[in-house]
């Protein structure tokens, strides 16, 4: 069946390194949404990308939707403490309504 | 808050048991998913309902069925419980039948002794 992977599964970071995780659909996707998680909370919607190759920024947090549709990135510059949690990738397959949510990376900013 | 509610919190229960979670979505939502996270795991799709039907169908138990009634809210129940039950259940709602932001609830914890 279909798989969505991210890499890494976990990374530790000191405030103030960028991050950035990475998230491979072995199908293509028909968009893509970024969710995070904190720890104990439940998932939050970040951002959707639908383009091909598309790009979208939020303050420090950079979005990239790959060319061929299969692939994504999240790129954090200058993490802070607040960005701590597990990030999620997800999105539907293409002629789908079903939803496959990424393994996530989990972040971990030392201050 | 994301105006998903779901009850209760935390269940406690024993291995051939049967349990019923509830969610309501947001107003004006009318797809509902449900959403497995067992310890430190992603998120296992299970099922969706849109407006009163189900739409699409995830790595779901057959022990394990839900409906979502014509208040739009959902129950998801979880029966002949076993321990690898255990986990976080989220209810996630949506405006449309797809493509949409997903808003989560606080999720229902269920512990299986």
């Amino acid at each position: 069946g279909q798989q969505v992977m991210q890499i890494p599964q976990y990374q530790h970071v000191q405030e103030g390194e960028d991050f950035t995780t990475y998230c491979n659909s072995s199908t293509t996707l028909s968009n893509i949404q970024w969710y995070k998680q904190r720890p104990g909370g439940h998932p939050v919607f970040l951002i959707q990308l639908v383009k091909s190759g598309e790009v979208k920024k939020q303050k420090r947090l950079t979005f990239q939707f790959g060319e061929a549709k299969k692939n994504s990135s999240l790129h954090i510059t200058a993490t802070q403490t607040t960005d701590v949690g597990t990030y999620f990738c997800a999105g539907p397959a293409s002629g789908t309504y079903k939803y496959i949510f990424g393994t996530g990376t989990r972040l971990k900013v030392l201050a | 808050d994301s105006g998903v509610t779901q009850t209760p919190k935390h269940l406690i229960t024993a291995t051939g048991q049967r349990v019923t979670l509830r969610c309501s979505p947001r107003s004006g939502d009318l797809s509902v998913y449900w959403y497995q996270q067992s310890l430190d795991q992603g998120l296992q799709f299970l099922i969706q309902y849109y407006n009163g039907e189900e739409r699409a169908k995830g790595n779901i138990l057959e022990r394990f069925s839900a409906q979502q009634f014509p208040d739009l809210h959902s129950e998801l129940n979880l029966s002949s419980l076993e321990l690898g039950d255990s986990a976080l259940y989220f209810c996630a709602s949506s405006v449309g039948l797809t493509q949409e932001t997903q808003y989560f609830g606080p999720g229902t914890r269920l512990l299986v002794l």
